[in-house]
């Protein structure tokens, strides 16, 4: 089962940030958080992946709580081309990826 | 880079028939995963291999068999078909754990199992 919690789904306006929360009360130290997207019935794409710290990319932000229960992945410029599914999944041992629901982000112009 | 690329697309077997999905990487990856994904559902890992000649079961392993002959390579095959094997197929592959680990994923096949 996933270890991670995921409003079902959520709504963002065209060019405003879009902030997809997780909750992953369960992590331990060493397990890193990594998010990827799925875009309508294509493969998965790794979005970002954060342990402590916040992180950024050219894709998204992570921002880690610092009891590391929770994050959101914030994209900050949300486009069309963003409506997808996106998963936040617990870094097990061995890399294997475990896929939850995940959330529905639609964005709507 | 072609990436992760996967053979066929889309196939329709009849119940009983077997077939062997191919999944090819130019990544020289070490690991490589194949996944189920039903509708409205997130994915189920079913084998993964962690090198050459070595397989490993993941979550849902029962009525599918793989084989890592290359490394470029993992096959994963239906030797029996059945209706509740109909889903998307995902092959993904990766370096090796616990170096950065990104999975790569590949299009997908769509088998439908009548």
């Amino acid at each position: 089962d996933a270890k991670t919690t995921q409003p079902t789904s959520m709504d963002c306006a065209e060019g405003r940030a879009a902030n997809l929360p997780c909750n992953h009360s369960t992590i331990s130290g060493n397990e890193y958080v990594y998010w990827y997207r799925q875009i309508h019935s294509q493969g998965p794409q790794y979005i970002i992946h954060g342990l402590k710290n916040n992180e950024t990319n050219e894709m998204a932000s992570l921002i880690i709580t610092e009891d590391r229960k929770s994050s959101t992945l914030i994209l900050p410029h949300a486009t069309l081309r963003d409506t997808a599914v996106y998963y936040c999944i617990e870094h097990n041992a061995g890399n294997m990826l475990t896929f939850g629901g995940g959330t529905r982000l639609m964005v709507k112009p | 880079n072609a990436g992760v690329t996967q053979t066929p697309k889309f196939r329709v077997l009849k119940t009983g028939q077997s077939m062997t999905l191919l999944c090819a990487q130019d990544m020289n990856h070490e690991y490589m995963y194949w996944y189920r994904q039903d509708p409205g559902m997130g994915l189920r890992l079913i084998h993964y291999s962690v090198g050459e000649g070595t397989t490993a079961k993941g979550e849902v392993p029962d009525g599918y068999n793989v084989s890592r002959l290359k490394k470029q390579n993992f096959l994963l095959g239906l030797e029996s078909a059945a209706p509740s094997q109909t889903s998307v197929y995902f092959c993904a592959s990766s370096y090796r754990y616990p170096s950065y680990n990104e999975q790569f994923f590949g299009p997908g096949t769509r088998l439908t199992v009548l």
